[in-house]
């Protein structure tokens, strides 16, 4: 079936440092993938959706220059979270659209601690 | 706000019974549902599906029923075992592509 890799599953940085998340699609192509952000005990919440080629798109409340994203080619994404401070601290879930409306997958996440 | 609810934030049933998970939503025009099921620090797995034109789906000890009238939808897992014990999320989609998540509801299943 369809798989996600994210990477990478754990980072602790700095405060002030960025830190790059990689989601790729491994045997699909994949013009759409989407970050989502989990709180502890709280729902994913959408962050963007990231277009093949061009502008991510940022739901209300996200800042663009701080969650800067970057969609090169079919099968890669990447979320880079500039001058990350502890309030940055969360589980980061990417995801794609493989095949048909329930064909979403899910990568593995990346829990990242700002300290 | 939340256009996707899932007001038990937890459950517990014992191995065997039947779990019964809920979802409500406010948005008439979602048009695909989903279920999720979501382990500690991994990424939610697919687990169920149905269109808004149906009102039943079923997938081995899976099914998940839709009331559009009352704009509920529910999944039920039968016999429970105790390896379904996870956080479980629901979701909606609308036009294809916005993704709308629930809260989640943390199942124990009881050896």
């Amino acid at each position: 079936g369809a798989v996600v890799s994210q990477h990478p599953s754990r980072v602790i940085c700095k405060s002030g440092t960025s830190v790059k998340i990689e989601c790729r699609s491994l045997d699909f192509q994949a013009t759409t993938m989407f970050w989502y952000r989990q709180f502890p005990k709280q729902s994913l919440m959408l962050m963007a959706t990231s277009n093949e080629g061009s502008k991510a798109t940022y739901e209300q409340g996200v800042e663009k220059d701080k969650f800067l994203i970057n969609h090169a080619s079919l099968t890669l994404s990447t979320l880079t979270v500039t001058s990350a401070h502890p309030e940055d601290s969360s589980f980061y879930i990417c995801s794609a659209r493989a095949f048909g409306p329930a064909g979403y997958t899910f990568g593995s996440g990346t829990r990242l601690t700002v300290v | 706000d939340q256009q996707v609810k899932q007001n038990s934030p937890s459950l517990s049933v014992q191995e065997g019974r039947i779990s019964i998970l809920n979802c409500d939503y406010t948005n008439s025009m979602f048009d695909y549902f989903l279920w999720y099921k979501k382990y500690p620090a991994e990424g939610p797995t697919f687990l169920i599906s149905i269109s808004s034109i149906k009102d039943k789906n079923e997938d081995g000890r899976f099914t998940v029923f839709l009331n559009k009238s009352a704009k509920h939808l529910s999944l039920h897992i039968v016999p429970s075992q105790p390896g379904d014990s996870a956080v479980y999320f629901c979701a909606a989609i609308q036009a294809g592509n916005q993704f709308y998540f629930g809260t989640g509801t943390s199942l124990t299943v009881i050896p």
